[in-house]
């Protein structure tokens, strides 16, 4: 089974809206924590925002927010007031294990793409 | 330079030759990685160094040689590839503590390799 499943090969949002993309994971661990990245076409992955798996609130990073739901095992992101500038891959990864044996396991990534 | 470094960006080989790609971190993180991007496929972790020493290696070929001289410094030693070796290799870096597995990970712009 797929560790994260992000749904969503490519969307297509205005600029200016609202958009959420989707990541489910799946881990048999209490203690974990969820990634989403950004990678546009130039390559490198860039870091956008982190929820751990004991957070009770969701993780907010100026346009970002992650919406949380861990009895769903969701950890979906959502970027406020799109701009051209967003339309990238997005990633969703996740981080389980103990010290010295964690895995960081990444989902095949949303295609966003933001029209004027 | 600050953040993650990555050199070359771009590698054209042939299968019978000799290259290394280089990572450098200056961020006074203590783990280092390296992943494999290939198209259509979610991103693969190749090998994991914590404080220089190697504590992950997911099945990797013996084409791929690492080497992590220090925790600022990551190599991938590159010989006899294959054109299915033909991908995006990237680098990372964080800062590990000791049962908390929920450390962020930054990465590099990557190294473009195409094995002809």
């Amino acid at each position: 089974a797929q560790k994260i499943t992000q749904t969503q090969p490519g969307m297509f949002v205005q600029e200016k809206e609202a958009v959420t993309l989707d990541c489910t994971y799946d881990t048999s661990d209490q203690s974990y924590g969820l990634f989403w990245y950004k990678q546009p076409s130039s390559g490198e992955m860039i870091f956008l925002i982190y929820q751990g798996s004991y957070d009770e609130q969701n993780a907010t990073e100026g346009r970002y927010s992650l919406n949380f739901q861990k009895a769903r095992k969701s950890a979906n992101l959502v970027i406020s007031a799109s701009q051209l500038g967003d339309s990238a891959m997005y990633f969703c990864a996740m981080r389980e294990g103990n010290f010295g044996n964690e895995k960081l396991t990444f989902g095949t990534g949303t295609r966003l793409t933001i029209i004027p | 330079e600050t953040g993650v470094t990555q050199t070359p960006r771009h590698l054209v080989m042939g299968m019978t030759n000799k290259k290394s790609l280089k990572c450098e971190q200056h961020l006074g993180h203590n783990a280092m990685y390296w992943y494999k991007q290939s198209a259509k496929k979610p991103l693969e972790l190749m090998f994991v160094y914590n404080f220089k020493e190697q504590t992950e290696n997911n099945s990797v070929p013996s084409r791929f040689s690492p080497e992590c001289p220090n925790s600022s410094h990551l190599f991938l030693h590159l010989h006899t590839l294959q054109p299915e070796d033909s991908a995006l290799y990237l680098c990372a870096s964080s800062y590990r503590l000791a049962g908390v597995p929920t450390d962020t990970q930054y990465f590099g712009p990557g190294t473009r390799l195409t094995v002809l």
